[in-house]
């Protein structure tokens, strides 16, 4: 009841196409869904994130697409370039528990070909 | 830099030994929160202060492990008795918090990346 799913594990894509990361969850009282980008040796970075009274969010080349009777949440980048390839993690939040502890999905290596 | 910072970026050390690490927020940030990443997984909840108190801590978090935030500014995260499962990338993370937010977005520091041999 806490998981988040997320896929692919691992992703190519030619520069200037579209990339799409799934995600899926279970637990109905998650309210925040953030996606988060990662770079080697680095931290994970917010991206956007969505809130699921509003079905898509668009910032720039990325947009999230929220799917709250399926319980499915994705992740666009549109025009995708080389500088994208990261990990990307897809999570959830229930923002009235006291601890904003983050259900993380397994993440999904994005490669950017030129 | 007014991010995240964590020290040491990367510790080795042999297997039943004691590591500290360092994790400096954002200075106006309240909320502190420590993860665990391994190889390609997702970060994993360990604990989490409100200022100086620790108000969550998970089950991944045996008695070796303890985390301490004094003066509710830097946090530290102590492992002791070393083991090789433990690994990992240890990833700090700190967010504003305050009353009536609706979002809380946590910025996570360059993470310590420790191997256990």
């Amino acid at each position: 009841q806490q998981q988040v799913k997320q896929s692919p594990q691992s992703l190519i894509v030619q520069k200037g196409g579209i990339s799409i990361i799934n995600c899926a969850y279970e637990n109905t009282a998650f309210d925040y869904f953030p996606w988060y980008q990662q770079f080697p040796g680095k931290g994970p970075a917010l991206l956007i994130a969505i809130r699921p009274d509003v079905s898509e969010k668009k910032e720039g080349r990325f947009t999230i697409s929220f799917n709250k009777s399926a319980k499915q949440f994705s992740l666009h980048i549109m025009d995708s370039q080389p500088g994208d390839s990261a990990t990307y993690f897809c999570a959830a939040l229930r923002l009235r528990d006291s601890n904003y502890q983050l259900i993380w999905g397994a993440g999904t290596k994005l490669i950017i070909k030129p | 830099d007014t991010g995240v910072s964590q020290d040491p970026r990367h510790k080795i050390t042999k297997r039943g030994q004691n590591v500290t690490f360092r994790c400096d927020p954002i200075s106006e940030h309240n909320r502190l929160y420590w993860y665990r990443q391994t190889l390609g997984q997702g970060p994993e909840f360990l604990t989490y202060f409100q200022n100086e108190a620790q108000l969550e801590k998970s089950r991944l978090l045996s008695d070796r492990f303890s985390a301490e935030r004094p003066k509710g500014s830097f946090s530290t995260l102590e492992i002791q008795r070393t083991e090789q499962g433990d690994s990992a990338m240890y990833l700090c993370a700190s967010s504003l918090g305050g009353g009536g937010r609706l979002k809380d977005e946590q910025f996570f520091g360059p993470g310590t990346r420790l191997t256990v041999l």
